[in-house]
């Protein structure tokens, strides 16, 4: 089945550690996004890649890095500097070429909770 | 910043009736609104999207509906069933942006038998 995945479904931590949220498509876009979604404000874009080797930050990046080693995986990491991790994570994809816009696919999500 | 403004935060309908919500957006750049919807723990799935260039598009019980003096658009869920209850989202974006998506803040639906 074609889609993306991300992994686990829950996480959680202990307050002062570093996380690591996994996102792996199997739809051949060039395109990928973390978004992050707290109850009321919609989902706010974290970080995006539209192609390997190179991320620029969206909204929110502060307290969070990624990478972009291959073009079917994303990682986002939640480091211990982001004041409130807590949060639904949202990975998403498009294939992202040049000057038109194509649709965003989401995955299932990664619930976070940090205590 | 860059914005999209969703009207009502939470609706209630009943079965059968029409489900309408709207959004506004600020940036005339944006070229592409999509609306998602998405259930309690899942992420949001792609429902319906239009481009600048039309006024309408229907696909099924979903229409949006497009204006682009007002910088509004609107979906319209015809004939509404218990099973469309979820929380919508309308967004934008424009290609030369990276194809960042700007989403509204979420509107819950409830239908009621």
């Amino acid at each position: 089945d074609g889609g993306i995945t991300q992994s686990p479904k829950y996480l959680f931590r202990k307050e002062g550690q570093n996380v690591t949220l996994s996102c792996e498509q199997n739809l051949n876009h060039d395109a990928m996004y973390w978004y992050r979604q707290d109850p009321g404000q919609g989902l706010r874009l974290i970080y995006y890649s539209q192609i390997v080797n190179d991320f620029q930050k969206g909204d929110i990046a502060e307290g969070y890095s990624v990478s972009r080693e291959k073009k079917e995986s994303f990682p986002l990491t939640v480091t211990s500097a982001q004041k409130n991790p807590t949060a639904f994570y949202l990975c998403a994809s498009s294939i992202g070429k040049g000057q038109v816009v194509y649709e965003q696919y989401f995955g299932p999500g990664t619930r976070l909770t940090v205590t | 910043q860059q914005q999209v403004k969703q009207s009502p935060q939470s609706l209630i309908v009943q079965k059968g009736g029409i489900s309408i919500i709207n959004c506004a957006y600020e940036n005339t750049a944006f070229d592409y609104f999509p609306w998602y919807q998405q259930f309690p723990g899942k992420g949001p799935a792609l429902l319906i999207a239009i481009r600048p260039d039309v006024s309408e598009k229907k696909e099924g019980r979903f229409t949006i509906s497009f204006n682009k003096s007002a910088k509004q658009f609107s979906l319209h869920i015809m004939d509404s069933q218990p099973g469309d209850s979820a929380t919508y989202f309308c967004a934008a974006s424009t290609a030369g942006g990276g194809n960042k998506l700007t989403f509204g803040t979420g509107t819950q639906l409830k239908v009621e038998l």
